[in-house]
């Protein structure tokens, strides 16, 4: 049962370029949204996160948001560099004890 | 302060043996999470272990065992072993806490022949 879908497998931008992942969720117990980049023999690496009780937050280039309603968030780049290049996970998560579930990832690749 | 740490990061076993992957948690980290990631796809959760206990599971079966130390390290061990577990086994630590962030290893690619 895919709790959490990233219907996208890959993303390819142009350097300086926004770059827009997409996560979908079903389970409306979710309450709190993450995002990790994963780089090939690495684990993920915390990106940014985000509570249900809002709908955006941003830090620096990388910016969240969640549209409960639909159960839906999004990540921004903005603006994309060569270094963004790696795989995107989006996970959710019921509370501070819960698991993490995770999407299927958005690979993505920054051009020149 | 040192990070999430797993070892080792490669591991050949034949089908039927029996694994080990252990796992230091990062400084000040309470809880410590298993997860199986399979290529292609997102990790999926195999256990978390808070203070020593185990405090959730995913759809693994029981072969699929865990450990947690005083010093919050851990060991995931896995019994008769098959070729499906052929995976990349990812540790996870955060404190137990609302809305924190989990930290993660660099995992074991672990293949089983």
């Amino acid at each position: 049962d895919q709790q959490v879908k990233q219907n996208s497998p890959s993303l390819s931008v142009q350097e300086g370029r926004i770059s827009i992942l997409n996560c979908d969720y079903t389970n409306s117990m979710f309450d709190y949204f993450l995002w990790y980049k994963k780089y090939p023999a690495e684990g993920p690496t915390f990106l940014i996160s985000i509570s249900s009780i809002k709908d955006k937050n941003e830090d620096g280039r990388f910016t969240v948001f969640l549209n409960k309603s639909a159960k839906h968030l999004s990540l921004h780049i903005v603006p994309s560099q060569p270094g963004d290049s790696a795989v995107y996970f989006c996970a959710a998560q019921r509370d501070s004890w819960g698991k993490l579930q995770f999407g299927a990832g958005t690979q993505v690749v920054v051009t020149p | 302060e040192t990070g999430v740490t797993q070892s080792p990061t490669h591991l050949i076993k034949t089908r039927g043996q029996q694994v080990t992957l252990r796992c230091s948690s990062q400084s000040g980290h309470n809880t410590v999470s298993w997860y199986q990631q399979a290529l292609g796809q997102g990790p999926q959760f195999i256990f978390q272990y808070y203070r020593e206990e185990e405090n959730g599971r995913g759809n693994f079966p029981p072969r699929f065992s865990g450990l947690q130390f005083p010093n919050y390290s851990s060991e995931l061990n896995v019994n008769a072993l098959e070729l499906d577990d052929s995976a990349l086994y990812l540790c996870a630590s955060k404190q137990a806490a609302q809305n924190t962030e989990a930290f993660f290893g660099q995992g074991t690619r672990l293949t089983v022949v």
